[in-house]
């Protein structure tokens, strides 16, 4: 078992560039997960799949945020344009059911300059 | 919006002693599961322990142990004979049946040596 693989684990960008953050899902769970962490805000559900399918994205703060899982094994969270305040750790987690706890990978310490 | 909330910004405690880090969490459903999480410097987000909230019985985990208070809506994280390594960021976690996971704002213990 990798565990949840998280690409990449570090990011720096210019304002107004588009970032893209990539996750792989322990295989066989069926939802996941994006957290975004920040030492003022904590760690903030941004949005949740159930079988590739979003079913709550009201964390995501505004529409340059985009996220999609096309298949169990793939999900991307996009940010265009980035600002600074996007500056974060970005988390993604699986988990295999509704009673499971989340498995978390790594993080991508996301930068903007 | 189910809500979690940790009073306690930052706690220490000597190591080998013991030392209870305080969580409440707000909701209206009667099942549901509660979780403590550690976040070393690493940033890795590690499981510590969990709680079924149909279950009457303390869970425990060696070191670790809860005290679930159903009513009082309280989820408390002891842990007795603490060691250097136990100094981390500790985060309290619900999650409902609805797959929704939501964190409090996490507890950064100090122990001294």
């Amino acid at each position: 078992d990798a565990g949840v693989i998280q690409s990449p684990r570090h990011e720096v960008t210019e304002m107004g560039q588009e970032v893209t953050l990539r996750c792989k899902p322990i295989s066989g769970h069926n939802s996941l997960f994006w957290y975004r962490q920040t030492m003022m805000r904590g760690l903030e559900l941004l949005i949740y799949f159930n079988n590739n399918v979003p079913i709550d994205d009201s964390g995501m703060p505004e529409d340059r945020f985009s996220a999609k899982m096309p298949n169990a094994s793939f999900s991307t969270l996009k940010i265009q344009p980035s600002e600074p305040r996007d500056s974060a750790v970005y988390f993604c987690a699986s988990s295999p059911r509704a009673n499971s706890p989340l498995h978390f990978g790594n993080g991508t310490r996301l930068t903007v300059t | 919006a189910q809500t979690v909330t940790q009073s306690q910004p930052e706690m220490s405690v000597q190591e080998a002693e013991t030392v209870t880090l305080s969580c409440t969490y707000d909701t209206s459903e009667s099942d549901y599961y509660l979780f403590w999480y550690k976040q070393p410097p690493s940033r890795q987000m590690i499981l510590v322990i969990r709680q079924e909230a149909y279950k009457q019985q303390n869970a425990t985990e060696n070191r670790f142990s809860v005290n679930f208070q159903k009513a009082a809506k309280s989820f408390s994280l002891k842990i007795s004979d603490s060691q250097l390594g136990d100094a981390a960021m500790y985060f309290c976690a619900y999650r409902n049946n609805n797959n929704d996971m939501r964190f409090g704002a996490g507890t950064r213990l100090t122990v001294k040596p």
